[in-house]
């Protein structure tokens, strides 16, 4: 069983340019999260989504940021015209359920390099 | 104020010795606590999960306490070897959403 897959792992974008970032969950796993972490900071809650439909954005910028997660492929994660600040790792999670007790597996991450 | 905080930031262990992580958490209410661990260039990894009602918890050489009265935990690695060289990462979940607050995470490095 594969775990959760994120592409590309290394992403270099120069100011302006739109940046997407896919992730495929874990098999059977039907809820998906994005976090963005911050050199020496934690993760930090993005989004959350299930098949379809954004149930939680409340930790995206409400600018230049959207995210989906279609009924067939990967979940995306959008920056369009991105800026220095938005160089970070960018780290997808999913889970089963959300249950308190569901545990979000997370993949690899993406390195986005903004020039 | 981060509702997790985590100590100490970082700390350089010898192989062979223990060394115990702290974590004390603001989250309310209180769903679960769990320990990730992060390498280098890669994503968490779920070490232990514990809710309410448990106090402690191993997964080998990962032993966790939770003291949710005064809202501490602990992570005690036994017998450090080199591959425990990563950042742990204090995780508290608030209510039935699986909302997670994530700390810092403790820099931990394991020198021979």
């Amino acid at each position: 069983n594969a775990g959760v897959m994120q592409n590309p792992r290394h992403l270099v974008r120069r100011r302006g340019q739109e940046a997407r970032l896919r992730c495929s969950p874990m098999k059977g796993h039907s809820h998906v999260y994005w976090y963005r972490q911050l050199p020496e900071e934690g993760l930090k809650f993005m989004v959350y989504l299930q098949k379809e439909n954004i149930i939680d954005e409340s930790g995206m910028p409400k600018e230049r940021f959207s995210a989906e997660f279609p009924k067939e492929g990967p979940s995306i994660l959008r920056i369009q015209q991105v800026v220095r600040g938005d160089s970070a790792a960018y780290f997808c999670a999913s889970s089963l359920g959300i249950r308190g007790t569901d545990t979000q597996y997370f993949g690899p991450g993406t390195r986005l390099t903004v020039l | 104020k981060n509702q997790v905080e985590q100590s100490p930031q970082s700390l350089i262990i010898l192989e062979g010795k223990n060394c115990t992580l702290q974590c004390n958490y603001t989250v309310s209410p209180f769903s679960n606590l769990r320990w990730y661990k992060q390498d280098t260039g890669r994503g968490p990894v779920s070490l232990t999960i514990m809710t309410f009602s448990e106090n402690t918890k191993s997964n080998g050489r990962y032993t966790a306490t939770l003291d949710a009265d005064t809202k501490q935990s602990s992570l005690h690695i036994t017998a450090s070897q080199l591959s425990d060289s990563a950042s742990y990462i204090c995780v508290v979940s608030a209510g039935g959403n699986n909302r997670l607050a994530f700390g810092k995470g403790n820099q931990v490095v394991v020198i021979p």
